[in-house]
């Protein structure tokens, strides 16, 4: 079935780079999302990607998807303590009303 | 804007009994999810639909069923409540667009958090 990974923590300093790795295991996915969730509440989307990109920038963050490793990425540029969440990496396929399959999540701690 | 709206946000049970969680999808939104989220865990698919019919099942109990109305709203039943249900339960929905849009961007609820003493 569909196989969604991450790690687990990442722990960076105010102002670094963090990056967020993601790899997936279905070859049919078509878009591949960032989540990041906040203590108790809800996923926010940060970002998305179609399959036929490789790169997508937005602000602090850019994306990068390399589609014959299965593997993604979230680069967050200057990092705050603000940013401080679970990100989760997700799928999907093509198809209305399809599941979206999310990652672990990865906890990342900005220190001060 | 509008978003999706879940209730109620939080509900308190004892084992056995049964819970009804609410979703309303964003406006012209047509494809509702559910998804559980148990402590320090990802989110866990539940079920979803897609224009009131069931288009995608996960890993819900029998015990549990759902539905999605005319009014495009979603309820998720929870019968036999055991300890193990307690979690988050998020609503999501997507739609209103072409498949480059909001069709293939989920937008959550902020879940409805049930207990189950």
């Amino acid at each position: 079935g569909e196989d969604v990974e991450q790690s687990l923590f990442l722990s960076v300093r105010e102002g670094d780079s963090s990056v967020i790795n993601c790899t997936y295991t279905d070859s049919s996915s078509t878009y591949l999302y960032w989540y990041k969730q906040e203590p108790g509440a809800g996923l926010q989307l940060l970002t998305y990607i179609f399959s036929n990109m490789d790169m997508k920038q937005d602000q602090r963050l850019t994306v990068l998807l390399n589609k014959k490793d299965k593997h993604l990425s979230l680069r967050i540029a200057d990092t705050q303590t603000g940013d401080s969440a679970i990100y989760f990496c997700a799928e999907r396929g093509n198809n209305y009303g399809q599941n979206f399959v999310f990652g672990p999540g990865t906890r990342l701690s900005v220190l001060p | 804007a509008a978003g999706v709206i879940q209730s109620p946000r939080h509900l308190i049970k004892e084992k056995r009994e049964t819970a009804t969680l609410k979703c309303y999808p964003i406006p012209r939104h047509d494809t509702v999810y559910w998804y559980q989220q148990g402590p320090g865990q990802d989110p866990q698919f539940l079920i979803s639909f897609y224009e009131k019919m069931q288009s995608d099942k996960g890993s819900i109990p029998d015990r549990f069923s759902a539905q999605q109305f005319s009014d495009y709203h979603s309820e998720l039943n929870m019968s036999s409540l055991e300890l193990g249900d307690s979690a988050l339960y998020f609503c999501a929905s997507a739609g209103g667009g072409g498949l480059d849009t909001g069709a293939n961007v989920l937008t959550f609820g902020a879940g409805s958090r049930l207990t189950v003493l």
